[in-house]
């Protein structure tokens, strides 16, 4: 099984409210990631955890705020956006257990739509 | 600067036949690469991946090659299928962990492929 599953799917708000992601893995894996993903557009790195400690802030807004409760859990809250943050958001995970970077394979979730009014 | 690029926005290939989807990288530290297919509105689905002491991998009728001198790889689809179509995405990753168990992943803009019945 390499499912990764995201909450909820399709989310729309506006620029004063606060929202949040879930992003939940049964995989045992020990690493964690958030993406953005514009239309057209390949995605791109905002955080990632390992071993539930925030391992990258690829310089992302603190309008998002990325949490992990727990090996399988990680969210992503969401205050103050703006309209160009509309994107899919996407989550995935990585066995996180190999001795050597770089062969983990990394398993995506099915990515939230967010639109922002 | 794009260390990974797919240089064909889109391909179109009759069912039956072979897809072939090219990747160039200019980073000699990749050392794993992977490919994801993509339907719109969804996460990227793991296809196959390469690590850089291979040059070929095989999975079913998806089979990579690596050409680490040139630096250049590229997913063979045999033979292509109308649900194949989709857009795929090459990734590669270097040695350098970014914390314990992780590692970042970096995207080429995507291809776009087209099976025609």
């Amino acid at each position: 099984d390499t499912e990764v599953t995201q909450t909820p799917k399709h989310l729309v708000m506006g620029m004063t409210n606060k929202k949040s992601l879930k992003c939940e893995q049964h995989m045992g894996h020990r690493a964690m990631y958030w993406y953005k993903q514009k239309a057209k557009k390949p995605p791109e790195l905002m955080f990632v955890y390992s071993y539930e400690k925030l391992s990258i802030n690829e310089s992302v807004p603190s309008r998002f705020s990325p949490e992990c409760p727990n090996s399988s859990l990680l969210n992503l809250h969401l205050h103050a956006l703006q309209p160009e943050d509309s994107a899919l958001y996407l989550c995935a995970s990585s066995p996180g257990t190999s001795g050597r970077a770089g062969t983990d394979t990394q398993y995506f979730g099915p990515g939230t739509r967010l639109t922002v009014l | 600067d794009q260390q990974v690029k797919q240089n064909s926005p889109s391909l179109s290939v009759q069912e039956g036949r072979i897809s072939i989807l090219n990747c160039d990288y200019t980073n000699s530290m990749f050392d794993y690469f992977l490919w994801y297919k993509k339907y719109p509105a969804e996460g990227p689905t793991f296809l196959i991946s390469i690590s850089s002491i291979k040059d070929k991998n095989e999975d079913g009728r998806f089979t990579v090659f690596l050409n680490k001198s040139a630096k250049h790889l590229s997913l063979h689809i045999v033979p292509s299928q109308p649900g194949d179509s989709a857009v795929y995405f090459c990734a590669a990753s270097t040695l350098k962990f970014s914390g314990a168990g992780s590692y970042q992943l970096t995207f080429g803009k995507g291809t776009k492929l087209s099976v025609i019945p």
